[in-house]
């Protein structure tokens, strides 16, 4: 079974520190995908990487940063953390081989970042 | 830009059959997918459509009609742990590999 993986299932943060969301996938998948999903606005991606050290933005990277170290490992940083951050953050993997790379993602549990 | 329309809540009997619709509006387009996410829970692939026409997964069922930029999900037979919400999603082509942009779900509520 794929597995995708989140540091924390919870976090609270205060207005202005810097924060980490990690995500670590072990099925030796390409792309890995950030985003995040607030109430009637489904999901937006903020950033997704096709391949170590390789990042590309999605449709709301503003105040967002990524780092692709590992292949296994995509995380996620705020600069500095702001109120409309709160949300809940969801990570994802895929392989770009075969079809499948076109359409199926695999979640892991998501993350949600409250920010005071 | 890119646009996704889907219904925001549908409401449906067990047993009864449901269809949950999604129109689109983007660039570089190839398939269309489902996902399912019950509450408090990471979403779920379902199923895909890259050409015209239906494909059946078990009680699910998807349909694209490239031409009409329009796809539905119709879920037959329906259960109680049907209740979650449903996203279309299309693929596109990024500057450097594929991605998907989703709608904002339909939130689907079964009663007995």
């Amino acid at each position: 079974d794929v597995k995708v993986t989140q540091s924390s299932r919870y976090l609270v943060k205060r207005t202005g520190e810097k924060v980490f969301l990690e995500c670590v996938q072990d099925m030796d998948h390409e792309n890995m995908f950030w985003y995040r999903q607030d109430p009637g606005l489904g999901l937006r991606l903020i950033y997704f990487s096709y391949d170590v050290k390789m990042k590309e933005k999605g449709d709301i990277p503003e105040g967002y940063s990524v780092s692709r170290e590992k292949k296994e490992r995509f995380s996620l940083i705020l600069e500095s953390a702001s109120t409309n951050q709160t949300s809940m953050y969801l990570c994802a993997s895929s392989s770009p081989r075969g079809a499948g790379g076109l359409y199926e993602q695999y979640f892991g549990p998501g993350t949600r970042l409250t920010v005071t | 830009g890119q646009s996704l329309e889907q219904p925001s809540e549908v409401t449906a009997v067990e047993g009864a059959i449901v269809q949950i619709n999604c129109t689109y509006q983007t660039s570089g387009f190839y398939g269309l997918s489902w996902y399912q996410q019950h509450d408090g829970g990471a979403p779920t692939f379902l199923s895909y459509n890259a050409l015209d026409g239906l494909e059946e997964t078990g009680r699910f069922s998807s349909f694209l009609s490239r031409s009409d930029s329009y796809g539905y999900l119709l879920l037959q037979e329906l259960q109680m742990k049907d209740s979650a919400s449903y996203f279309c999603a299309v693929s596109l082509r990024g500057d450097s590999s594929y991605k998907l942009i989703f709608g904002s779900g339909t939130r689907l509520l079964v009663r007995p």
